[in-house]
């Protein structure tokens, strides 16, 4: 299986703050990774695929890069509304394996 | 608006079963591959089982493998989840999701590459 390792676990930052989350996969995926926020007491919700595409809808602020085995999330300007967990995802190989989560909170 | 609406999350005994429903509107479910995904209590996202549009492909993760069993009626737009031999390790918000529009092969297998959008989900508590 292929290990996905997001650091940090958490995280404190002020408003307005740029806030950055690596992801590691155990072996080279290319750019099959994926992004998820995930609000408390809500389902996750899909940010940015193939490592760096901004999915419909999702502001600007937020921005994927990398490939192989080394990715990077970043928020450019921190909001309140940011406040969640973040997962990173691979779909290069079966099974489908996730990050451990960042948890992002305000400072 | 694209739906998905879990239900049938409960309390089982370990050694019980469960079947959980998912119900989307809002799209052409025919069309789209589905997946389960699961989030044990205060803990991450794991991938449990896919199914893909015509129901010709299935998979599961390792730790569901001979006890879940994915299927799906796409003149209903359902997907279920059967669930048997239940273990307190299987307690979770199960999370019914679409697969992305396009798939990805890789070594024999061809899966979703993505997961877009998740149900509210439905918990499941293994305990006696």
């Amino acid at each position: 299986d292929i290990q996905m390792t997001q650091s940090p676990s958490s995280l404190s930052a002020s408003v307005g703050d740029r806030v950055t989350i690596t992801c590691q996969a155990s072996q080279d995926i290319s750019n099959y990774l994926n992004w998820y926020q995930q609000k408390p007491g809500k389902a996750p919700n899909l940010l940015i695929y193939d490592a760096s595409n901004l999915e419909t809808g999702v502001p600007s602020r937020f921005s994927g890069s990398g490939s192989g085995t080394d990715f990077t999330f970043t928020i450019s300007s921190l909001q309140p509304e940011d406040i969640a967990t973040y997962y990173c995802q691979q779909y290069d190989n079966l099974p489908l394996t996730f990050g451990g989560g960042t948890k992002v909170e305000i400072k | 608006e694209v739906q998905l609406v879990e239900s049938g999350g409960g309390l089982v005994q370990p050694g019980g079963s469960l079947r959980l429903s998912c119900a989307a509107s809002g799209f052409t479910f025919s069309s789209y591959s589905m997946n389960w995904v699961r989030q044990a209590p205060g803990k991450g996202l794991e991938w449990v089982s896919y199914i893909s549009s015509s129901s010709r492909t299935i998979y599961y993760a390792d730790s569901v493998k001979g006890r879940f069993t994915i299927s799906r009626d796409n003149a209903e737009n359902s997907l279920y989840l059967q669930m048997n031999s239940l273990r307190a390790e299987d307690t979770a918000v199960y999370y019914c999701a679409r697969g992305s529009p396009l798939g990805y092969c890789n070594a024999g297998s061809c899966h979703s590459s993505w997961f877009d959008p998740w149900g509210q989900g439905t918990l499941v508590t293994v305990s006696s």
